[in-house]
């Protein structure tokens, strides 16, 4: 079964940094390229971040660049989202998903909640 | 900066057929934008629905289908049933790597 758990969620203050983790499981990771996505409260989806199957290349929505870093650790079934200089406007449900070939999005996680606040 | 606009609600009767469309400001939407359609429920994460325009997951059922409807993408629904009430989002892929969601249609089954 195909399984996307993401992990690393929970409360920071404007300017603070936080690292998504989304663990995978069910299938072959290093074959398959991924995406971060997040939810604002009662929102719309927001693309935010591409990587490929090697870890290269690399996209990011204008909202993110310069300030989150995607990567990814094939060993470990691992992708990450480093998250720096983060603003109220980044509170939001953070979900992975996965790809495979040419195609971006398949399966989902559950998402993780990051709450930016003062 | 383009936007994706798609309907911001929709009604359809159970039974019914219905259309939902993604357009793009910068222009028609084509083959080349890949185009995906996504259903999320409340409280879940999105399911992806429809991929490359109108290529299925093993888990789409046989009533949804995706096409080119003139200069939009479309996602039609025939013979809705109650469970497809939920939020529906197209996303396109521009050549540039930018990468935009629609802002959702919210489906209602009446």
């Amino acid at each position: 079964e195909v399984q996307l758990v993401e992990s690393g969620g929970g409360f920071v203050q404007p300017g603070g940094s936080l690292r998504l983790s989304c663990t995978a499981s069910g299938f072959t990771f290093s074959s398959c390229n991924m995406n971060w996505v997040r939810q604002a409260p009662g929102q719309g989806l927001e693309w935010l971040s591409y990587i490929s199957e090697s870890g290269s290349p690399t996209f990011y929505a204008d909202s993110v660049k310069g300030r989150f870093t995607i990567s990814r650790d094939n060993a470990k079934n691992s992708l990450f989202l480093e998250m720096n200089s983060l603003t109220v406007e980044d509170t939001a449900v953070y979900y992975c998903a996965r790809g495979e070939g040419s195609s971006w999005f398949r399966d989902w996680g559950q998402g993780t909640l990051v709450s930016v606040s003062s | 900066q383009a936007v994706v606009t798609q309907e911001p609600s929709l009604t359809v009767s159970p039974g019914g057929t219905v259309t939902l469309t993604c357009g793009s400001s910068t222009g028609a939407v084509t083959s080349n934008h890949y185009t995906y359609w996504f259903q999320q429920k409340p409280g879940q994460a999105p399911r992806t629905l429809i991929y490359d325009t109108s290529n299925k997951r093993p888990w789409t059922p046989a009533r949804f289908s995706g096409s080119l409807l003139g200069d939009k993408a479309a996602l039609t629904l025939s013979g809705a049933q109650p469970e497809d009430e939920a939020v529906y989002y197209c996303f396109l892929s521009y050549s540039d790597a930018r990468w935009m969601f629609g802002g959702g249609t919210r489906l209602t089954v009446l």
